[in-house]
């Protein structure tokens, strides 16, 4: 079965501070994507970044990284030097081999305060 | 370009009754995808289409109806409202696998659904 986990529910830190958000998944498939997507307060889904199974290397955009790990079955996400406009609800994503359909992960609601 | 839209934006209904969410791509996608969120639950697959005149079951396919007689139109359809279809609901498009890369979905806006 694939399943994706996101174990933080809410997190709340101040301003600047950086923050990591975890996504566990499951799945016995080999080729695999893995995805992580914002929805900020206006509510719309935006993409950040696509991963496929194949590639582990990390990747950074600006103050966004991603770590994935096979090894551990992770996919987290760090923001460093957290701003306000970070704030949103985080959601990653899994998509498997054989179906264009993302299973989703709970969510984690992000909050920065100021 | 429009990319994702979906009309309404708000709907509220009365135990029973049936209404239609319209989506709309102009992006040429050949997936479309209608998804419903619920607090604590991420999104939820409901039905989707790989191309026109084509459907199939999602995770939480029961209540719901869909069509595709368009490519860039997917509509989804309650024919009777029941309080546990309130929710969120959103739209998604993407292009087709290509050279086995799986493509992002594009959102909609979302409509909000209450029923009574």
């Amino acid at each position: 079965a694939q399943k994706v986990t996101q174990a933080q529910t809410e997190i709340s830190v101040v301003e600047k501070e950086d923050v990591t958000l975890d996504c566990v998944y499951e799945t016995r498939d080999t080729t695999y994507y893995l995805f992580w997507y914002k929805q900020p307060p206006s509510g719309e889904l935006v993409f950040l970044i696509r991963r496929n199974s194949f590639d582990e290397q990390n990747e950074i955009s600006g103050r966004y990284s991603w770590n994935f790990q096979k090894s551990t079955s992770s996919f987290n996400f760090t923001i460093t030097a957290s701003q306000v406009v970070d704030s949103a609800v985080y959601f990653c994503a899994l998509g498997f081999q054989g179906a264009q359909k993302l299973v989703f992960g709970q969510g984690t609601r992000l909050t920065i305060n100021p | 370009n429009a990319g994702v839209t979906q009309t309404p934006k708000f709907r509220v209904l009365k135990t029973g009754q049936s209404m239609t969410l319209l989506c709309a791509q102009d992006m040429n996608h050949e997936y479309m995808y209608w998804y419903r969120q619920d607090p604590g639950m991420g999104l939820r697959l409901i039905h989707y289409s790989v191309g026109e005149g084509t459907t199939a079951k999602g995770e939480v396919p029961d209540g719901y109806n869909v069509s595709r007689l368009k490519k860039q139109n997917f509509l989804l359809g309650l024919e009777s409202a029941a309080p546990s279809q309130t929710s969120v609901y959103f739209c998604a498009s993407s292009y087709t696998i290509w050279r086995g890369t799986y493509n992002e979905q594009f959102f909609g806006p979302g409509t909000r659904l209450t029923v009574l």
